[in-house]
């Protein structure tokens, strides 16, 4: 079956530090790749996406993402942590063709602490 | 752009009653939503795919006659937790595909069942 695997639960940075947030997907048709964030509370929003092209992608807040597809990973970085950036991020895969049906898979999620 | 509402954003029940959660694509038409439940400290779990216009298709193990949905137009999508219960008791989050088979989430629901 298809997953995404984020083996990070919890992650503490401190502000100012860099970040990168792993994310693996099994083998299989073309992926879609994204990243969300959720706030405590809150609905889940988009930071990035990949689909074809330049493998590395930029997303909102100053966060990017490289597609590997050699390692199967999609990780997430952020050069310098705020505070604000203390949330929940979720990897997600949909893949296309067969058997993918165009839903979405997401990862487990990783917490973010930001010490300040 | 592509901004997804909820509504309510919370609900408390009585064990027996129903409820019906609203899920509107603001700025771009959906032929495809989806309802998520998502539990404390976990992540989305994925209940059903509503499709405009037919039935909407329901993942493995989600009783599709206690998660009634509806996508009656190309902006709305309804979700409708009949005779819940406290079990019942989650965050619901829908989402909208828009272009390049991107998914925008609404702010989610949180129901809790009395």
């Amino acid at each position: 079956a298809q997953s995404v695997t984020q083996p990070d639960i919890h992650i503490t940075v401190s502000e100012g530090a860099s970040l990168e947030l792993r994310c693996n997907y099994s083998y299989g048709a073309t992926p879609y790749l994204f990243w969300y964030v959720q706030s405590p509370g809150q609905g889940l929003q988009l930071l990035l996406k990949y689909f074809s092209g330049d493998t590395l992608v930029q997303g909102i807040k100053g966060f990017e993402a490289e597609f590997k597809r050699s390692q199967s990973s999609f990780n997430l970085r952020k050069p310098s942590v705020h505070w604000s950036d203390a949330a929940e991020y979720f990897c997600a895969v949909a893949w296309l063709g067969a058997g993918g049906g165009n839903k979405l898979t997401f990862g487990t999620g990783t917490q973010l602490k930001v010490e300040l | 752009g592509a901004v997804v509402s909820q509504h309510p954003s919370w609900v408390i029940c009585k064990s027996g009653t129903s409820v019906k959660i609203e899920c509107r694509s603001l700025d771009f038409q959906a032929t495809t939503m989806f309802w998520y439940r998502q539990f404390p400290k976990q992540s989305l779990m994925l209940m059903a795919t509503s499709n405009e216009g037919s039935k909407a298709t329901y993942e493995q193990g989600v009783e599709k006659d206690k998660f009634l949905i509806n996508h009656a137009s190309l902006t709305l999508s309804t979700l409708t937790v009949t005779s819940a219960h406290p079990e019942d008791s989650s965050f619901y989050i829908c989402s909208a595909r828009g272009g390049e088979q991107t998914q925008y989430f609404g702010p989610g629901t949180r129901l809790l069942v009395l």
